[in-house]
């Protein structure tokens, strides 16, 4: 049965840092992994998608790796703004097509 | 990407009615679609998998009279929350995919609160 552990639980940053959010799985025979911005009180909005193939994935100031055998993937958020100040969450899929199981989060403050 | 809509995003209800929230996948037919729950400051739990055609598979911990999951379409799956109670209250949201997908796709959610 698939696990995910997201560490920090919580990060607090002054503007332009450069960021690294942990994710860690248990079933290394996963097929993808993606990566989740979700605001308060919102829904999920999906950030990045790891195929099990890719080593990485790129989107603007947000970069994703995947390291199946260590069982790890790193988001890396570059010049952090405070409009990134959000919960960012990972998941796996387990047991099924698609049948996500999610980390607890990293929820991110970036101040001014 | 696909487009999942769900369908109230807010419902405010009285202990012991039932809530009926809906989740479609617009452009896109839909084998499989998921349910989650997400407490206030928690992370989505699974709490059951809806497959059309055929009655969903419950996570082991989730009432299956309780929440009621109905596939009938390839483009429609509802869960009703039967009989509500206040410790119901969440944010339900839905996912969908299909069988040449790799990747789900999550519906806006649904806050449901039980006075």
């Amino acid at each position: 049965k698939q696990e995910v552990t997201q560490i920090p639980a919580a990060l607090s940053v002054p503007e332009g840092e450069n960021l690294v959010l942990n994710c860690s799985f248990t079933d290394s025979a996963i097929y993808n992994l993606q990566w989740f911005r979700q605001d308060p009180g919102k829904g999920l909005t999906s950030l990045l998608l790891i195929q099990s193939s890719q080593r990485e994935q790129t989107s603007g100031r947000l970069n994703a790796s995947l390291d199946k055998s260590s069982g790890r993937s790193t988001l890396y958020i570059a010049a952090s703004q405070p409009g990134d100040s959000a919960t960012y969450l990972c998941a796996g899929p387990s047991g099924g097509y698609n049948k996500l199981i999610f980390g607890a989060g990293t929820r991110l403050a970036v101040h001014p | 990407g696909a487009v999942v809509s769900q369908h109230p995003s807010w419902v405010i209800c009285k202990s012991g009615t039932s809530v009926k929230i809906e989740c479609r996948s617009l452009d896109f037919q839909a084998t499989t679609m998921f349910w989650y729950r997400q407490f206030p400051k928690q992370s989505l739990m699974l709490m059951a998998t809806s497959n059309e055609g055929s009655k969903a598979t419950y996570e082991q911990g989730v009432e299956k009279d309780k929440f009621l999951i109905n596939h009938a379409s390839l483009t429609l799956s509802t869960l009703t929350v039967t009989s509500a109670h206040p410790e119901d209250s969440s944010f339900y949201i839905c996912s969908a995919s299909n069988r040449g997908n790799t990747e789900a796709f999550f519906g806006q959610g649904t806050r449901l609160t039980v006075v």
